[in-house]
């Protein structure tokens, strides 16, 4: 993982506004992403995950969009709600190795209500 | 549903003690890993188990060591413990892919 120091990158938005969290990884060869919500004094929870054989994937509330070409994620959710206010974090797994996520930088979401 | 546990959720130590963290996993998870992740940081790996032996190695220090039961809980031993140390310290277990994180054991070092 990267280091990110003591600053994450913030995000604020409204309450009922649409977020955008992206995130840039680093190995061409990895082939599973994962997005993560960890909230204060809490472990990582799994949000949702993409395979590199599809560009975009949908859940409930949240898209993720994988663009490979650049290697590129984005996180997508919708309504935002204050109990989305989390540090939001993506994760790489390499192909062909064992499935270690490796997590990258994370960013701060504040929902203002 | 059962989470992962993990215990104790906050310990204070002194530079140059010794500290042991514990997790237990889902039940019936046959994976166990261990992260370290520092204030304002993400969180690294540093070792994992699959079926009480060890299968992966991160960014662990020779100073610490890790090994799994055959109940499948799984002991983090941190040795000469250093102020750089302090850190939030997860367990996360899976089954397959999908990994699940416990709520972490806050270490202090003093």
């Amino acid at each position: 993982g990267e280091s990110v120091g003591l600053h994450l990158p913030t995000l604020s938005v409204q309450e009922g506004d649409n977020s955008i969290i992206n995130c840039a990884y680093s190995n061409s060869a990895s082939d599973y992403f994962i997005w993560y919500k960890q909230e204060s004094g809490k472990g990582p929870q799994f949000i949702i995950d993409i395979r590199s054989n599809m560009d975009k994937r949908q859940g409930q509330r949240v898209t993720v969009l994988l663009n490979k070409t650049v290697k590129h994620l984005s996180l997508q959710i919708a309504a935002t709600q204050p109990g989305d206010s989390a540090v939001y974090f993506c994760a790489e797994n390499m192909a062909g190795g064992s499935y270690i996520p490796t997590f990258g930088r994370g960013t701060s979401l504040i929902v203002h209500p | 549903a059962a989470g992962v546990i993990q215990s104790p959720r906050h310990l204070i130590k002194e530079k140059r003690e010794t500290a042991t963290l514990k997790c237990y996993p889902i039940p019936r998870h046959d994976t166990v890993y261990w992260y370290q992740q520092g204030p304002g940081q993400d969180p690294q790996f540093l070792i994992s188990f699959y079926e009480k032996m060890q299968s992966d190695k991160g960014s662990i220090p020779d100073r610490f060591s890790a090994q799994q039961f055959s109940d499948y809980h799984s002991e983090l031993n941190m040795s000469s413990l250093e102020l750089g140390d302090s850190a939030l310290y997860f367990c996360a277990s899976s089954y397959l892919d999908e990994q699940f994180f416990g709520p972490g054991t806050r270490l202090t070092v003093l």
